[in-house]
């Protein structure tokens, strides 16, 4: 088992939906808990940062982490062309050490 | 926020050849840094873990002698891919953090082709 499962895709959605990208991971130490968009020959940007358990919400996006589930979320409302990308998540123990990533889930929203 | 350089953004090189890849933090400081590298379609490896001052950690299986990392201040770190070889082409990135307040920021990443 790795210790950072996404489902690669690919994610194809209309503009305005709403997506949900998802990660588990199974390492219970992972305390930090990231997710990036990449655009092709471009490096991660970072969209959202989580500490331990809970929600964080930036404008239309939304992480969630449950650490009793091992389970972290993306969502993104009102999903646009330009959202189109792959999403990466990421996580670490401590905020010294490497992350851990997933495998990355492409989506693409269709005009 | 954040801002982590890198240079250059892409490299054409001979087999056998030695090429440097920069990273620099700007505006602020970073003891640590990391490289990966990434394949098409594929996730970020992690290679090597760079420490100011020191030497650099790598990861099971990347030959530190052939990618030599160097952390000689604080806000620069570079890889050297030495006597490069066409297998050794790939998209190269480092990342650096600036607070535990915030995530990891990345460089814009170096496409490197050995010819």
């Amino acid at each position: 088992q790795k210790e950072v499962e996404q489902d690669p895709g690919p994610l194809s959605v209309p503009e305005g939906a709403i997506v949900s990208l998802n990660c588990t991971y199974s390492n219970s130490a992972f305390q930090y808990f990231m997710w990036y968009r990449q655009y092709s020959r471009k490096g991660p940007e970072l969209l959202m940062y989580t500490y331990s358990s809970g929600n964080k919400e930036d404008g239309r996006f939304t992480a969630q982490v449950d650490k009793s589930s091992k389970y972290i979320s993306l969502f993104i409302r009102d999903s646009q062309p330009s959202d189109s990308a792959t999403y990466l998540c990421a996580m670490s123990v401590t905020g010294n050490t490497p992350l851990v990533f997933g495998k990355g889930t492409r989506l693409s929203v269709i005009a | 926020g954040a801002v982590v350089s890198q240079h250059p953004s892409w490299v054409i090189c001979k087999s056998g050849t030695s090429v440097k890849i920069e990273c620099r933090s700007l505006d602020f400081q970073a003891t640590t840094m990391f490289w990966y590298r990434q394949f098409p379609k594929q996730s970020l490896m992690l290679m090597a873990t760079s420490n100011e001052g020191s030497k650099a950690t790598y990861e099971q299986g990347v030959e530190k002698d052939k990618f030599l990392i160097n952390h000689a201040s604080l806000t620069l770190s570079t890889l050297t891919v030495t006597s490069a070889h066409p297998e050794d082409s790939s998209f190269y990135i480092c990342s650096a953090r600036e607070d535990l307040l915030y995530g990891y920021t990345f460089g814009s990443g170096t496409r490197l082709t050995v010819v």
